[in-house]
């Protein structure tokens, strides 16, 4: 149980463009996700956090305006980077928790989104 | 401000030997732990969660908890080649808030 999938696996893009990413819970309701971002050989940074439903709120630092979230059902969260530029290449996780579960505090991690801006 | 503190090592053992890992936290308002391992290019997985003093085992794996101290640590016996990745540790808050330390790196030489 407490599967949680992101499409797609890795993305390489241009300069410029959007790209989006998806976060979603097979087999438990996620009325929470996060999303997280982490480069090379550093530690995992969380960027926001979602609730079903409501607007997400981001970490001090990261912009929503690029990062743009979608939480529109207790399986699906999206995260949009827009015009994504080479420092945005980094590697994307989701995590998500069901606080009506049996364990609601506990985060389960897709297996990341790995994302090169050219 | 919640902190969680890990030492980034790396830390090397050899095969079947014990590797210990440490955390401390600063906030005592954490209600639960847990350690994740990750492997190199992969995202983390949930080896182990603990809420209450004491010790949780789990097959090679052993939590230990020490609210008093602000403490977390988590024991590998009989240490394997595969137990190389990175082990973060993370501390939870009965709102939606969880703080990962920045991750111990283990290696495990044969």
């Amino acid at each position: 149980g407490a599967v949680v999938s992101q499409h797609p696996s890795w993305v390489i893009c241009k300069s410029g463009t959007s790209v989006k990413i998806e976060c979603r819970s097979l087999d438990f309701q996620a009325t929470t996700m996060f999303w997280y971002r982490q480069f090379p050989k550093q530690s995992l940074m969380l960027m926001a956090t979602s609730n079903e439903g409501s607007k997400a709120t981001y970490e001090q630092g990261v912009e929503k305006d690029k990062f743009l979230i979608n939480h529109a059902s207790l399986t699906l969260s999206t995260l949009t980077v827009t015009s994504a530029h080479p420092e945005d290449s980094s590697f994307y996780i989701c995590s998500a928790r069901d606080a009506r579960g049996a364990r609601p505090d506990t985060q389960y991690f897709g297996p990341g989104t790995r994302l090169t801006v050219l | 401000q919640k902190e969680v503190e890990q030492n980034s090592g790396p830390l090397s053992v050899p095969e079947g030997a014990i590797a210990s890992l440490n955390c401390t936290y600063s906030d005592r308002g954490s209600q639960s732990f847990f350690w994740y391992r990750q492997y190199s290019g992969k995202s983390p997985e949930l080896i182990m969660f603990i809420y209450s003093n004491g010790d949780k085992e789990d097959g090679r794996f052993t939590a230990q908890l020490n609210k008093a101290s602000q403490y977390v640590s988590l024991l590998i016996r009989d240490s394997q080649p595969s137990d190389s990745a990175t082990y973060l540790c993370a501390g939870g808050y009965n709102n939606n808030d969880m703080r990962f330390g920045a991750g111990t790196r283990l290696t495990v030489k044969p």
